[in-house]
Protein backbone atom coordinates (compact mmCIF):
# COMPACT_ATOMS: atom_id res chain seq x y z
CA UNK A 1 0.00 0.00 0.00
CA UNK A 2 1.04 3.43 0.16
CA UNK A 3 2.69 5.31 3.09
CA UNK A 4 3.16 9.16 4.11
CA UNK A 5 4.77 9.43 7.95
CA UNK A 6 5.07 12.64 9.44
CA UNK A 7 4.99 13.35 13.07
CA UNK A 8 2.08 13.92 14.74
CA UNK A 9 3.32 17.07 16.69
CA UNK A 10 6.12 19.10 17.47
CA UNK A 11 7.13 21.95 19.60
CA UNK A 12 9.49 25.31 18.85
CA UNK A 13 10.44 28.34 20.72
CA UNK A 14 9.72 31.63 18.44
CA UNK A 15 13.20 32.83 16.98
CA UNK A 16 14.33 29.13 16.47
CA UNK A 17 14.50 26.35 13.82
CA UNK A 18 12.36 23.38 13.04
CA UNK A 19 12.28 20.12 11.03
CA UNK A 20 9.25 18.55 9.99
CA UNK A 21 10.84 14.94 8.62
CA UNK A 22 8.21 12.93 6.46
CA UNK A 23 8.46 9.42 5.05
CA UNK A 24 6.79 7.90 1.80
CA UNK A 25 5.89 4.56 0.03
CA UNK A 26 4.37 5.10 -3.06
CA UNK A 27 3.78 3.36 -6.32
CA UNK A 28 5.53 5.68 -8.39
CA UNK A 29 7.02 9.59 -7.73
CA UNK A 30 5.65 12.92 -9.66
CA UNK A 31 6.87 14.86 -6.84
CA UNK A 32 6.22 15.73 -3.21
CA UNK A 33 4.42 19.04 -1.80
CA UNK A 34 4.84 20.30 1.39
CA UNK A 35 1.36 22.51 2.65
CA UNK A 36 0.39 24.90 5.50
CA UNK A 37 -2.96 24.88 7.38
CA UNK A 38 -3.96 27.24 10.10
CA UNK A 39 -7.02 25.55 12.18
CA UNK A 40 -10.20 26.30 10.25
CA UNK A 41 -8.65 27.47 7.40
CA UNK A 42 -7.32 25.90 3.85
CA UNK A 43 -4.29 24.39 2.83
CA UNK A 44 -1.90 26.61 1.57
CA UNK A 45 1.04 25.31 -0.69
CA UNK A 46 4.55 26.06 0.67
CA UNK A 47 7.12 23.76 -1.45
CA UNK A 48 7.61 21.29 -4.32
CA UNK A 49 10.48 19.20 -4.43
CA UNK A 50 10.58 16.88 -7.84
CA UNK A 51 14.94 16.20 -7.94
CA UNK A 52 17.01 15.52 -4.93
CA UNK A 53 18.42 18.62 -3.10
CA UNK A 54 17.35 21.51 -1.10
CA UNK A 55 14.88 23.76 -2.06
CA UNK A 56 14.72 27.71 -0.58
CA UNK A 57 12.43 30.02 -0.48
CA UNK A 58 12.83 32.43 2.19
CA UNK A 59 12.93 31.20 6.33
CA UNK A 60 10.94 27.76 4.90
CA UNK A 61 13.29 25.43 2.99
CA UNK A 62 12.22 21.62 1.50
CA UNK A 63 14.78 18.60 1.34
CA UNK A 64 14.30 15.65 -0.90
CA UNK A 65 15.97 12.04 -0.90
CA UNK A 66 14.42 9.70 -3.43
CA UNK A 67 16.16 7.09 -2.88
CA UNK A 68 15.78 7.18 0.79
CA UNK A 69 11.88 8.08 0.08
CA UNK A 70 12.84 11.12 2.78
CA UNK A 71 11.99 14.85 2.54
CA UNK A 72 11.99 17.65 5.47
CA UNK A 73 10.66 21.13 5.82
CA UNK A 74 12.62 22.87 7.62
CA UNK A 75 11.54 26.52 9.35
CA UNK A 76 13.91 29.21 10.55
CA UNK A 77 13.34 32.08 12.62
CA UNK A 78 10.47 31.06 13.99
CA UNK A 79 7.40 33.27 14.23
CA UNK A 80 3.80 32.72 16.30
CA UNK A 81 2.03 32.68 13.15
CA UNK A 82 4.13 29.24 12.24
CA UNK A 83 1.86 27.51 14.47
CA UNK A 84 -0.06 25.21 12.13
CA UNK A 85 -0.32 21.79 10.53
CA UNK A 86 2.33 21.15 8.12
CA UNK A 87 0.96 18.20 5.27
CA UNK A 88 3.27 16.70 3.34
CA UNK A 89 1.47 14.84 -0.08
CA UNK A 90 3.12 12.77 -2.85
CA UNK A 91 2.08 12.30 -6.63
CA UNK A 92 2.31 9.10 -7.76
CA UNK A 93 2.65 7.33 -10.62
CA UNK A 94 -1.18 8.02 -11.74
CA UNK A 95 -0.56 11.83 -10.61
CA UNK A 96 -2.93 11.24 -7.40
CA UNK A 97 -2.12 13.05 -4.43
CA UNK A 98 -1.45 10.91 -1.35
CA UNK A 99 -1.39 12.56 1.71
CA UNK A 100 0.43 12.21 4.97
CA UNK A 101 -1.91 13.09 8.06
CA UNK A 102 -0.33 16.39 8.90
CA UNK A 103 2.23 17.11 11.89
CA UNK A 104 0.57 20.05 14.19
CA UNK A 105 3.79 22.46 14.83
CA UNK A 106 3.45 24.51 18.63
CA UNK A 107 5.45 27.31 18.53
CA UNK A 108 6.11 29.17 22.22
CA UNK A 109 6.80 32.14 22.83
CA UNK B 1 -8.19 33.78 -0.83
CA UNK B 2 -7.24 31.06 -2.75
CA UNK B 3 -9.54 31.10 -5.79
CA UNK B 4 -11.75 28.82 -4.40
CA UNK B 5 -14.80 29.46 -2.95
CA UNK B 6 -17.06 26.97 -1.03
CA UNK B 7 -20.63 27.51 0.25
CA UNK B 8 -21.83 27.06 3.03
CA UNK B 9 -18.48 27.40 5.63
CA UNK B 10 -20.99 25.08 8.02
CA UNK B 11 -23.49 22.89 8.09
CA UNK B 12 -25.53 21.03 10.27
CA UNK B 13 -27.72 18.38 8.82
CA UNK B 14 -29.81 15.35 10.37
CA UNK B 15 -29.34 11.83 8.92
CA UNK B 16 -32.42 12.54 6.82
CA UNK B 17 -31.94 16.03 5.02
CA UNK B 18 -30.74 16.09 1.99
CA UNK B 19 -28.40 19.42 1.19
CA UNK B 20 -25.57 20.23 -1.58
CA UNK B 21 -22.18 21.55 -0.73
CA UNK B 22 -20.62 24.11 -3.42
CA UNK B 23 -17.35 25.06 -5.21
CA UNK B 24 -16.26 27.57 -7.20
CA UNK B 25 -12.71 28.10 -8.94
CA UNK B 26 -11.72 31.56 -10.18
CA UNK B 27 -8.47 30.05 -11.74
CA UNK B 28 -9.19 28.98 -15.10
CA UNK B 29 -8.32 25.25 -14.02
CA UNK B 30 -9.44 22.38 -15.67
CA UNK B 31 -9.40 19.63 -12.36
CA UNK B 32 -11.19 19.70 -9.55
CA UNK B 33 -11.52 17.29 -6.48
CA UNK B 34 -13.54 17.26 -3.46
CA UNK B 35 -11.60 15.87 -0.47
CA UNK B 36 -12.63 14.82 3.41
CA UNK B 37 -10.72 15.29 6.21
CA UNK B 38 -10.99 14.04 9.50
CA UNK B 39 -9.42 15.14 12.62
CA UNK B 40 -6.06 13.53 12.58
CA UNK B 41 -6.18 11.47 9.39
CA UNK B 42 -4.79 12.13 6.28
CA UNK B 43 -6.47 13.84 3.74
CA UNK B 44 -9.10 11.90 1.79
CA UNK B 45 -9.63 12.36 -2.12
CA UNK B 46 -13.28 11.13 -2.63
CA UNK B 47 -13.93 12.46 -6.45
CA UNK B 48 -11.92 14.20 -9.49
CA UNK B 49 -12.81 16.10 -12.17
CA UNK B 50 -11.46 16.49 -15.61
CA UNK B 51 -12.61 18.77 -18.24
CA UNK B 52 -15.85 17.97 -16.49
CA UNK B 53 -15.63 14.31 -16.72
CA UNK B 54 -15.09 12.08 -13.73
CA UNK B 55 -11.84 9.94 -13.64
CA UNK B 56 -11.81 8.91 -10.13
CA UNK B 57 -14.20 8.12 -7.45
CA UNK B 58 -12.44 6.06 -4.50
CA UNK B 59 -15.04 3.53 -2.97
CA UNK B 60 -16.86 6.76 -1.88
CA UNK B 61 -20.57 5.70 -0.74
CA UNK B 62 -23.44 6.48 -2.97
CA UNK B 63 -25.12 8.95 -0.26
CA UNK B 64 -22.18 11.31 -1.44
CA UNK B 65 -23.11 12.21 -5.18
CA UNK B 66 -20.88 14.47 -7.15
CA UNK B 67 -21.48 17.18 -10.27
CA UNK B 68 -19.91 19.07 -12.20
CA UNK B 69 -21.53 21.15 -14.51
CA UNK B 70 -18.89 23.23 -16.20
CA UNK B 71 -15.27 23.29 -15.51
CA UNK B 72 -15.41 25.99 -12.95
CA UNK B 73 -18.04 25.18 -10.66
CA UNK B 74 -18.64 21.53 -8.65
CA UNK B 75 -21.47 19.88 -6.22
CA UNK B 76 -21.50 17.72 -3.53
CA UNK B 77 -24.66 16.46 -3.10
CA UNK B 78 -25.40 14.81 1.04
CA UNK B 79 -28.48 12.28 1.08
CA UNK B 80 -28.99 9.87 4.47
CA UNK B 81 -25.67 10.73 6.03
CA UNK B 82 -24.06 8.97 8.70
CA UNK B 83 -23.18 10.68 11.93
CA UNK B 84 -19.09 9.30 11.11
CA UNK B 85 -19.59 11.59 7.82
CA UNK B 86 -19.36 14.38 10.12
CA UNK B 87 -15.73 16.29 9.05
CA UNK B 88 -14.64 18.95 6.65
CA UNK B 89 -14.93 18.73 3.26
CA UNK B 90 -12.70 20.30 1.26
CA UNK B 91 -13.00 21.58 -2.65
CA UNK B 92 -9.45 21.87 -4.66
CA UNK B 93 -7.87 22.70 -8.08
CA UNK B 94 -5.42 22.04 -10.22
CA UNK B 95 -4.64 23.44 -14.18
CA UNK B 96 -5.04 19.83 -14.89
CA UNK B 97 -4.53 16.15 -13.49
CA UNK B 98 -1.48 15.13 -15.09
CA UNK B 99 1.14 18.13 -14.34
CA UNK B 100 3.36 18.68 -11.30
CA UNK B 101 1.10 21.36 -10.42
CA UNK B 102 -0.12 22.77 -6.82
CA UNK B 103 -3.49 22.48 -5.63
CA UNK B 104 -5.71 25.27 -4.70
CA UNK B 105 -7.96 24.87 -1.94
CA UNK B 106 -10.88 26.33 -0.61
CA UNK B 107 -11.48 27.26 3.29
CA UNK B 108 -13.94 24.15 3.26
CA UNK B 109 -17.35 23.21 4.86
CA UNK B 110 -17.41 22.22 7.70
CA UNK B 111 -20.17 18.98 8.26
CA UNK B 112 -21.99 18.21 11.45
CA UNK B 113 -24.64 14.81 11.34
CA UNK B 114 -26.78 14.45 14.32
Amino acid sequence: GQNIDQPTEMTATEGAIVQINCTYQTSGFNGLFWYQQHAGEAPTFLSYNVLDGLEEKGRFSSFLSRSKGYSYLLLKELQMKDSASYLCAVKDSNYQLIWGAGTKLIIKP
Amino acid sequence: ETGVTQTPRHLVMGMTNKKSLKCEQHLGHNAMYWYKQSAKKPLELMFVYSLEERVENNSVPSRFSPECPNSSHLFLHLHTLQPEDSALYLCASSPGLGEPAEQYFGPGTRLTVT
